[in-house]
């Protein structure tokens, strides 16, 4: 069936590091792949998505590329802030809106000022 | 726009209670919402897929006596936890997406049932 592997936290930076975070999947078909974040006692925000091999989403200077050929969609940003400190999932859709997303087990990210 | 509105945020209920939790989408038509649990420090957990006029669709291992789920209209699905227990306390989340888009699904905000 359709998976998606993520890296597993906890992560630590200092403040201005730079983040990656691995999130490779395995579907039947051509999904949409996209990235969340949960913020502590929060419900789940769309950070960015992407639709179709070689797009790239982008949001708050955090960046995904979506790689067919290495089915792979790692989430990177240059410079991280306290306020990025939160939990990111990774996730997919081969179906949009009449089959639930595929999510990876999140990895929790901490800064460090 | 594809606001979903999920309340209560919390509640607090007597061991043996029912709780019922609201999932609206405010700004576009939901045939489908998914309800998820969330356990501490845990990725989500699919509990059931809404399905507007029909029956929820549960996954297995999901009491569907315990958590009833209703889909009256193309805007409101509620999940009604029954006869709660302290093993029931958790973060439940709906989500929902407009048809037809590639918008990426939203998500309430959560609600946070502690069962005492």
């Amino acid at each position: 069936g359709d998976s998606v592997t993520q890296m597993e936290g906890p992560v630590t930076l200092s403040e201005e590091a730079f983040l990656t975070i691995n999130c490779t999947y395995t579907a039947t078909g051509y999904p949409s792949l996209f990235w969340y974040v949960q913020y502590p006692g929060e419900g789940l925000q769309l950070l960015l998505k992407a639709t179709k091999a070689d797009d790239k989403g982008s949001n708050k200077g955090f960046e995904a590329t979506y790689r067919k050929e290495t089915t792979s969609f790692h989430l990177e940003k240059g410079s991280v802030q306290v306020s990025d400190s939160a939990v990111y999932f990774c996730a997919l859709s081969v179906n949009s809106g009449n089959t639930p997303l595929v999510f990876g087990k999140g990895t929790r990210l901490s800064v460090i000022a | 726009g594809a606001v979903v509105s999920q309340h209560p945020s919390r509640v607090i209920c007597k061991s043996g209670t029912s709780v019922k939790i609201e999932c609206r989408s405010l700004d576009f038509q939901a045939t489908t919402m998914f309800w998820y649990r969330q356990f501490p420090k845990q990725s989500l957990m699919l509990m059931a897929t809404s399905n507007e006029g029909s029956k929820a669709t549960y996954e297995q291992g999901v009491e569907k006596d315990k958590f009833l789920i209703n889909h009256a209209s193309l805007t409101l699905s509620t999940l009604t936890v029954t006869s709660a227990h302290p093993e029931d306390s958790s973060f439940y989340i709906c989500s929902a997406t407009p048809p037809g888009a590639h918008y990426g699904y939203t998500f309430g905000s959560g609600t946070r049932l502690t069962v005492v």
